[in-house]
């Protein structure tokens, strides 16, 4: 069965630097959750998207954004990027939960290393 | 107080034996838990979704106590292929429909041959 796709797997950036990750959904589903896990940390749940419109905020901190596309498709855009930024970031995708129990799927993540 | 709290363990115990791990949450309110494994450096993948009434799913049952706020999850006839972190997960009660998920910090689980 087709998975969440996440691109790139891994990132190499400089303090300051930009940097956008993306996030393809499995078939279907039109929901996506945005995630940060730092080393020996849980995952610490970003952002969320259902049809282009963001549905709940957590932890993101300001010089990041993000949105979702008509195709479902979403992007994480990263700027002026910090040592601490250096984490796993996950894409998760769901059916929205008017119509499910909120069961997300996890992309592979991409491992952004900050230098 | 954490949202979520879980025993970090680990937990050390032979091929063949019964594992139960515990959590808590603090949120009341909350409606929708999952059972998450992460092995190292991969993503989390739903392992169980757990409902009020229980669920069992081959060697694996979820359960939720609502009174005292936690659930459970019970592995029987362990293998060594169930190796990994077990993260307990509440969903963010936001009221946006699309919530996020709140993860404990995970018990870590070894099987030894």
């Amino acid at each position: 069965a087709a998975g969440v796709i996440q691109s790139p797997r891994h990132l190499i950036k400089e303090k300051r630097e930009t940097a956008t990750l993306k996030c393809y959904p499995i078939p279907r589903h039109d929901t996506v959750y945005w995630y940060q896990q730092g080393p020996g940390q849980d995952p610490q749940f970003l952002i969320s998207f259902y049809e282009k419109m963001q549905s709940d905020k957590g932890s993101i901190p300001d010089r990041f954004s993000a949105q979702q596309f008509s195709d479902y498709h979403s992007e994480l855009n990263m700027s002026s990027l910090e040592l601490g930024d250096s984490a796993l970031y996950f894409c998760a995708s769901s059916f929205h939960p008017r119509t499910s129990y909120n069961e997300q799927f996890f992309g592979p993540g991409t491992r952004l290393t900050v230098l | 107080r954490k949202e979520v709290e879980q025993d970090p363990g680990p937990f050390n115990v032979p091929e063949g034996a019964t594992v139960a791990f515990n959590c808590t949450y603090s949120n009341s309110a909350s409606q929708s838990f999952f059972w998450y494994r992460q092995d190292c450096r991969k993503e989390p993948k739903l392992l169980m979704s757990v409902y009020s009434s229980g669920n069992e799913d081959g060697r694996f049952t979820a359960q939720l106590n609502r009174a005292s706020q936690y659930i459970s999850l019970l592995i029987r006839d362990s293998k060594l292929s169930d190796s990994a972190t077990y993260l307990c997960v509440v969903v963010r009660d936001s009221g946006g429909g699309a919530d996020g998920l709140t993860f404990g910090k995970g018990t870590h689980l070894i099987i030894q041959p």
